[in-house]
């Protein structure tokens, strides 16, 4: 298994600001994803991010809204910009096990945007 | 478009008893079905999973039954425990996609 953290844990931002969150994995793996989770409701992928190429954003999801780097095999950034209400959510991000489909979650993030 | 389906929404369930969650899915080319279990302010945590190439996978307690006929799959909690108690989601995903697609979610809530 792999084990996740992620910085900060919980952040309340005023609306209009930006939020970076680290992902940080402790063995090297290809793929990353992260979801969000609105409060009481299921994850939705926002976008899957591989070391070397651009991350692939799911429908509803674009770049400009939420910015992701990969600058390795055990790190990872997710960035919400330009935040509203409607933004507060938990941040999570996976890695996928080493050959096999298995998905490791971090502990989230808790976004409040006031 | 919603490809997995779950309930009930939430469960309450005796002590001892055993709890079933369902999930139907609707993609016949997810290959891949795990069960996660979260508790509140923590990630979700790998349970248990499948593939369609098996029709039930017990592990401890936890057993899932898969019909790939009916496209359906559940989770069984046997001897359900108050420390059961959290959010189970069901899940699936495509062999070379990887990315999971969630169910809903259900509360499970064991009495003691």
């Amino acid at each position: 298994s792999a084990v996740i953290s992620q910085k900060p844990s919980r952040d309340i931002c005023q609306r209009g600001t930006s939020l970076t969150i680290q992902c940080q994995v402790d063995s090297q793996v290809t793929m990353m994803f992260w979801y969000r989770q609105q409060p009481g409701q299921s994850l939705t992928l926002i976008a899957t991010a591989n070391q070397g190429s651009e991350a692939t954003y799911e429908s509803g999801f674009v770049i400009d809204k939420f910015p992701i780097s990969r600058p390795n095999l055990t790190f990872s950034t997710l960035t919400v910009s330009n935040m509203s209400p409607e933004d507060s959510s938990i941040y999570l991000c996976s890695v996928e096990g080493s050959g096999s489909n298995t998905q490791y979650f971090g502990p989230g993030t808790r976004l409040t945007v006031l | 478009q919603q490809q997995v389906k779950q309930s009930p929404q939430s469960l309450i369930v005796q002590k001892g008893g055993i709890s079933i969650i369902n999930c139907a899915y609707e993609n016949t080319a997810f290959d891949y079905f795990p069960w996660y279990q979260q508790f509140p302010g923590k990630g979700p945590a790998l349970l248990i999973a499948i593939r369609p190439d098996v029709s039930e996978k017990k592990e401890g307690r936890f057993t899932i039954s898969f019909n790939k006929s009916a496209k359906q799959f559940s989770l069984h909690i046997m001897d359900s425990q108050p420390g059961d108690s959290a959010t189970y989601f069901c899940a699936a995903s495509l062999g070379g996609r990887r990315a999971l697609t969630f169910g809903s979610g259900t509360r499970l809530q064991v009495q003691p």
